[in-house]
């Protein structure tokens, strides 16, 4: 079963409005997430490495008042898109590492964002 | 950001084919990791490697991990219908952040 969850898996909104996505480890603790945006038939580009206790830290050309993060427990990260405009849509999806023997990166279910 | 070079593109197979697909890099990596992403899903994880020269296979799929620490690649043999979708390696070094390919859209020909 999935180990990343990831809600909503979908979501439309409207220009100026506020998303908020969530990215839960089903069965382990993370104290590393990723958000990564992906836009039709590209790889993942990543947005943020998102920290539990710290702040995030953004890719070069990602706003962090826009996209804002929170590492709120070691099993949850969120993504807020703020003000959200149409050229935020996308697909946007969470990634946690499982710290082990070797570490192992999960992605979630990822969320589809329409802005209208 | 940086990404890794991954072949083909994409490829158009006929069920029962085997299918073959590889990454490179400029830089070295200690983990080599194929996903598997179907339309509208997040990356599913098919098979990490962790050392050069590592081969290892789960069920139809077998990868290997390049002795040259650059360069790693996916196999699937007789290819089904539900193999359809988009490969992508990632490498990472040490605690890094993943660096991913540019991924492999699988077709499977009727």
């Amino acid at each position: 079963g999935a180990v990343v969850s990831q809600h909503p898996s979908w979501v439309i909104c409207k220009s100026g409005t506020s998303v908020k996505i969530e990215c839960r480890s089903l069965d382990f603790q993370a104290t590393t997430m990723f958000w990564y945006r992906q836009f039709p038939k590209q790889s993942l580009m990543l947005m943020a490495t998102s920290n539990e206790g710290s702040k995030a830290t953004y890719e070069q050309g990602v706003e962090k008042d826009k996209f804002l993060i929170n590492h709120a427990s070691l099993t949850l990260s969120t993504l807020t898109v703020t003000s959200a405009h149409p050229e935020d849509s996308s697909f946007y999806i969470c990634s946690a590492w499982r710290i082990g023997e070797n570490t192992e990166a999960f992605f979630g279910q990822g969320t589809r964002l329409t802005v209208v | 950001g940086q990404q890794l070079n991954q072949s083909p593109q994409s490829m158009f197979i006929q069920e029962g084919e085997d299918v073959s697909m590889n990454c490179t890099s400029s830089s070295i990596f200690n983990t080599w990791l194929w996903y598997k992403q179907d339309p509208g899903e997040g990356p599913v994880l098919l098979i990490a490697l962790y050392k050069a020269g590592e081969l290892t296979s789960n069920g139809r799929l077998t990868a290997q991990f390049g002795i040259t620490r650059k360069d790693s690649f996916l196999n699937i043999s007789a290819s089904i219908p539900s193999d359809v979708g988009i490969y992508f390696c990632a490498g990472q070094f040490g605690n890094e952040k993943l660096t991913f390919g540019t991924g492999t859209r699988l077709t499977i020909i009727p």
